[in-house]
């Protein structure tokens, strides 16, 4: 299975902060990754797919880039709505994976 | 618009048996491959089986390969995933995902129903 490494796994920030989470990947995924915003008692929310192709509805502070093994989730301008967990999946090969999640903080 | 509501979960022993449900409405069913991910308690996210929009091909996580069996009523646009052989380690809240067309990410979740397995 493709194992996929966020990192970190926890990260504190003040509202207004550029933030980025990265993902890495066992193996080439090419551009089969996703990226999803999971709040307490939630359901998890899809933000990016195909790595940097943003889901209708998500803000534009967010933004996905990377290919092959390494990928990363930017949000340029941290709001008080976004102190959340965020996880990323592989989609190129089953079993389908996710990244162990990273948890974004007040600081 | 699309809406997901999973049901059947509950407090079971090990060893038991369960069925989860989940109801589709707002798309088109028969064109979605469906999906079960869960969630124990405190941890992070686990895909468990997906379903062909057809019903032809099913795919299952190691962890649940030979216990869990995905199924789908196309008539009643409802999915259904059987539990057997249920493990202390199958405590989650499992959630039903959509994929869209030719895609493999989740576009839609329900809400999730918990499923706690326990002596």
């Amino acid at each position: 299975a493709i194992q996929l490494t966020q990192s970190p796994s926890s990260l504190s920030a003040s509202v207004g902060d550029r933030v980025t989470v990265t993902c890495r990947a066992s193996e080439g995924i090419y551009s089969a990754l996703a990226w999803y915003q999971q709040k307490p008692g939630q359901a998890p929310k899809l933000l990016i797919y195909d790595a940097s192709n943003l889901e209708s509805g998500v803000p534009s502070r967010f933004s996905g880039s990377g290919s092959g093994t390494d990928f990363s989730l930017t949000i340029s301008s941290l709001q008080p709505e976004d102190f959340a967990s965020y996880y990323c999946q592989q989609f190129k090969s089953y079993p389908l994976t996710f990244g162990g999640g990273t948890k974004v903080e007040i600081k | 618009q699309v809406q997901l509501v999973e049901s059947g979960g509950g407090v079971v022993q090990p060893g038991r048996s369960l069925r989860l449900s989940c109801a589709a409405s707002g798309f088109t069913f028969s064109d979605s491959a469906m999906h079960w991910v869960r969630q124990a308690p405190g941890k992070g996210l686990e895909w468990v089986a997906v379903i062909s929009h057809d019903g032809t091909n099913k795919y299952y996580g190691d962890s649940v390969k030979g216990r869990f069996t995905i199924s789908r009523d196309k008539p009643k646009n409802t999915v259904y995933l059987q539990m057997n052989n249920l493990r202390t380690e199958d405590t989650a809240v499992y959630y039903c995902a959509r994929s869209g067309s030719g895609s493999y990410y989740f576009d839609y979740w329900g809400q999730g129903t918990l499923v706690t397995v326990s002596s």
